[in-house]
């Protein structure tokens, strides 16, 4: 298996635009992971599905942040209108349950 | 907030001596314990875990120790390698889900 895929690896917007970043999970992986990256906080869970359903999205930041699972093999995160203070590297990750979790390389977004 | 932190921003060894990494958590539910280590520009990659019914995990140069008491784990590296060199982060999870909830993480450097 090629592991947890994410695009795009960098993505640069300017404030106000819609941003959307995608994961594609390990084949076979029940959960999926979405986290962000800050010097402040480390690694931020921002929500994770199971079976393709959202199980906590408590860690989204705002209204703004929203993702979708559509299917087992694929997710989306996006973000409506965009700020700078969005701008971080975000992580994608898959798991089996109680097994850790396979990180993608991560998109870093710069919103200016 | 943080349910998992790691108060050493840094950390400086000689190659060959011992690394110590520690990680304090809050939540006694937590119940499931890992350390990854990433390397600039890349994911995440698993490195250890340990299960609370276990007080120490051995893997090879890497050991983690857990004492539940005092909701404390450490990383040893024996003996460290200048490709130890990346930044470790210490992440638990509880029975209820399979969220993992990370540290800010540990740079850790060894000089050649």
């Amino acid at each position: 298996d090629a592991g947890v895929i994410q695009s795009p690896r960098h993505e640069v917007t300017e404030m106000g635009q819609e941003v959307t970043l995608r994961c594609k999970p390990i084949s076979g992986h029940d959960y999926l992971f979405w986290y962000r990256q800050t010097m402040m906080r480390g690694l931020e869970l921002l929500i994770y599905f199971n079976n393709n359903v959202p199980i906590d999205d408590s860690g989204m930041p705002e209204d703004r942040f929203s993702a979708k699972m559509p299917n087992a093999s694929f997710s989306t995160l996006k973000i409506q209108p965009s700020e700078p203070r969005d701008s971080a590297v975000y992580f994608c990750a898959s798991s089996f349950y109680n097994t850790e979790a396979f990180f993608g390389q991560g998109t870093r977004l710069t919103v200016v | 907030d943080q349910q998992v932190k790691q108060n050493s921003p840094s950390l400086s060894v000689q190659e060959g001596r011992i690394s110590i990494l520690n990680c304090d958590y809050t939540n006694s539910m937590f119940d499931y314990f890992l350390w990854y280590k990433k390397y600039p520009a890349e994911g995440p990659t698993f490195l250890i875990s340990i299960s609370s019914i276990k007080d120490k995990n051995e893997d090879g140069r890497f050991t983690v120790f857990l004492n539940k008491s005092a909701k404390h784990l450490s990383l040893h590296i024996v003996p460290s390698q200048p490709g130890d060199s990346a930044v470790y982060f210490c992440a638990a999870s509880g029975r209820t889900g399979n969220q993992f909830y990370f540290g800010t993480g540990t740079s850790l450097t060894v000089i050649p």
